[in-house]
């Protein structure tokens, strides 16, 4: 069935780096906008960054801009968010997405991952 | 950015209740707005798309309505798993900033 299954996070100290992973199965992964959304404990949801399907088109919110690094690999059918100079403020929950109708997100994300947890502190 | 202000924060209702959730954005996003039912412990699920449209096997209970900036989310007749928090989204502007509501949590009285 469709699947997204997110690993790679962890406690980690502040300044630190984290690389996180989200394996797809059941959809041809290389036809979809793929996303992370993170939560911070007791938070709403935050987007975090964006990548097309070819990964030629990347965003990131601000507050990550110059410290993550979104990519893909299409042939593994993989998703990777790498997290570097981690701050406090990063703890969450982080989701990997699928954007739906295989366009750039503007009808949702349909399918979400499990979720895996990053902490950062001291 | 655009803000999306979603009202009541929380929501208490019975089994059986009609229910609204207000979500308004700070400018015009015509019907680029999302639903999302999330609950505790568990992944977002989307419900609603482009403010109207129910997402494949989500129950016909829900309902969502709107455009430009003021939507709403329905649900028809309160079932016990609709107990969650919700959240709207809005996709009007660049992926960058597809902005959440800060989320409405229904619980039950």
């Amino acid at each position: 069935q469709v699947q997204l299954v997110e690993s790679g996070g962890g406690l980690v100290k502040p300044g630190g780096s984290l690389r996180l992973s989200c394996a797809a199965s059941g959809f041809t992964f290389s036809d979809y906008y793929m996303s992370w959304i993170r939560q911070a404990p007791g938070k709403g949801l935050e987007w975090v960054s964006y990548i097309n399907s070819s990964g030629s088109t990347i965003y990131y919110t601000d507050s990550v801009k110059g410290r993550f690094t979104i990519s893909r690999d299409n042939a593994k059918n993989s998703l990777y968010l790498q997290m570097n100079s981690l701050r406090a403020e990063d703890t969450a929950v982080y989701y990997c997405a699928r954007a739906s109708r295989g366009g750039p997100g503007a009808y949702g994300m349909d399918v979400w991952g499990q979720g895996t947890t990053v902490t950062v502190s001291s | 950015d655009i803000q999306m202000t979603q009202s009541p924060s929380s929501l208490s209702a019975s089994i059986g209740d009609r229910v609204t959730i207000t979500c308004r954005a700070s400018q015009n996003i015509t019907s680029y707005l999302n639903w999302y039912q999330q609950k505790p412990g568990k992944a977002p699920k989307l419900l609603i798309y482009a403010a109207s449209s129910l997402q494949s096997g989500v129950p016909a209970r829900f309902s969502g309505s709107g455009s430009g900036t003021d939507f709403t989310l329905t649900i028809s007749s309160l079932q016990p798993e609709d107990f969650a928090t919700y959240y709207c989204q809005q996709t009007y502007s660049t992926p960058r900033e597809y902005t959440f509501g800060q989320g409405t949590k229904l619980e039950i009285k």
